[in-house]
């Protein structure tokens, strides 16, 4: 079943923070997060995996909780360049070798 | 970071044609995906392989029909396009372990 990602759009100013949950009815191996932009491919961010853990790419951070099979992406101080649309990619570790996508949560960034 | 090709990226056809979409990957990844995506909408996996001589359907139901005759290419193929099949397609390999999918930059196909 596809996850379930809120909020389904934010608007922002530069230097705001936001926070994008993704929430699936099954239990979860990993989460991946990617970001596409307007007419381009998505470019992966950071996976997380069973266990629990938190990651951190600068300003971009994460979490999964894997009790709630719940993963949630953190976005501070935004920037122009944050603007996309998020896709949470579950693993559901009996679905070897593919992912779920979530429907996506558009953010705009204004300056 | 995957190098993952996809040609043509832009193709405007006329009901009715064959076309092949390109995809092919320098990275040596065993897995390799075809997702179907509308403008600012989700991405649906209508094919994918976990190696040579291996393919499967995704979730989405497709008309399309893909090979993996080598482990850096997996085409896709319309024997009939129609204006129904008009949207972005984007292939994707994965390594294995994390299976971390690595897109490629997409065809975005019209069909008169």
């Amino acid at each position: 079943q596809q996850p379930v990602q809120s909020p389904q759009a934010v608007i922002l100013r530069e230097g705001e923070d936001a926070v994008i949950n993704c929430s699936s009815s099954k239990a979860l191996y990993s989460v991946h997060w990617y970001r596409q932009k307007h007419g381009e491919a998505p470019v992966f961010l950071m996976i997380l995996l069973k266990g629990g853990e938190q990651k951190g790419h600068e300003k971009i951070s994460a979490s999964f909780n894997e009790k709630k099979q719940q993963s949630s992406l953190y976005l501070t101080a935004s920037q122009l360049s944050y603007s996309g649309t998020y896709f949470c990619g579950t693993h559901a570790g009996t679905s070897y070798g593919k992912l779920t996508f979530g429907q996506g949560t558009i953010l705009t960034v204004h300056p | 970071e995957a190098d993952i090709y996809q040609t043509p990226r832009y193709l405007v056809i006329g009901t009715g044609k064959k076309i092949t979409l390109e995809c092919s990957q320098t990275m040596g990844h065993d897995k390799m995906y075809w997702y179907q995506q509308d403008p600012g909408m989700e991405l649906h996996l209508i094919h994918y392989s976990y190696g040579v001589n291996s393919t499967e359907k995704g979730d989405l139901s497709s008309e399309s029909t893909v090979s993996r005759i080598r482990t850096e290419h997996f085409p896709l193929t319309l024997e009939s396009a129609r204006p129904s099949h008009t949207s972005q397609y984007l292939c994707a390999s994965a390594r294995g372990g994390t299976d971390t999918q690595y897109f490629g930059p997409g065809t975005r196909l019209t069909v008169l």
